[in-house]
């Protein structure tokens, strides 16, 4: 993706803890986007930060750093059916949406 | 109807001939737009509607082209499709720009 950089692919254990780590481009910067995406699905969005810190819902948080043009998605208690991809989307200043090439998260037993 | 509805589902289709993919929203969304998602790559903005009425060029808009005449439908033309466009074509909507988008099932779209 355009100015957005994520892992291809990450392994994770089922219980466990995953953290899925996004760079993106400060310029321009309107909030920053995670969406998840099961094979052959649509992406569903999971949260949205746009000031710094961790936002919590449930078994998952978001992190934001704007001042490094950082974030993470962090998963608890990984469950089977948290396999999927994960996208990383940086909002412009033109208030669109520049998306990464997602990563491919899979939860072995 | 329920959210966001895109139609066909899939479709095959020769290079040269003209293609609309439907989209309907039933959210009274503002804002909709149009993406292609390709192996390997994230997903890119086609055109997009800010409001009805209203259209815009994405990321990569040549060979595409849009209509947004009422707040629901929001149709995507291939005026003579080519191999290139080979896609996952979606939908998504949004209240306003700034809000998190909601995304249709998609559009599995085949040139040959």
């Amino acid at each position: 993706g355009q100015n957005i950089d994520q892992p291809t692919e990450m392994t994770a254990t089922e219980g466990a803890i995953v953290q899925i780590n996004c760079t993106y481009q400060t310029s321009g910067f309107n909030g920053l986007f995670w969406y998840q995406q099961h094979a052959g699905e649509a992406p569903t969005f999971l949260s949205y930060n746009v000031l710094d810190g961790l936002e919590e819902k449930g078994r998952f948080s978001s992190f934001l750093s704007r001042s490094k043009g950082y974030s993470y998605l962090l998963l608890k208690e990984l469950q089977m059916k948290d396999s999927a991809s994960y996208l990383c989307a940086r909002m412009d200043s033109n208030y669109q949406l520049i998306w990464g090439a997602g990563t491919k998260l899979i939860i072995k037993p | 109807i329920a959210g966001i509805t895109q139609a066909p589902t899939s479709q095959i289709l020769a290079a040269g001939r003209r293609m609309t993919l439907r989209c309907t929203q039933d959210m009274r969304h503002n804002a909709m737009y149009w993406y292609r998602q390709d192996l390997g790559l994230g997903l890119r903005l086609i055109h997009y509607s800010n409001t009805a009425g209203t259209t815009g060029k994405g990321e990569v808009p040549d060979g595409y082209s849009v209509s947004r005449a009422n707040t629901d439908d929001f149709p995507l033309t291939l005026a003579s499709a080519v191999p290139s466009q080979t896609s996952v074509y979606f939908c998504a909507s949004s209240e306003g720009t700034h809000n998190e988008q909601f995304f249709g099932p998609g559009t599995r779209l085949t040139v040959l």
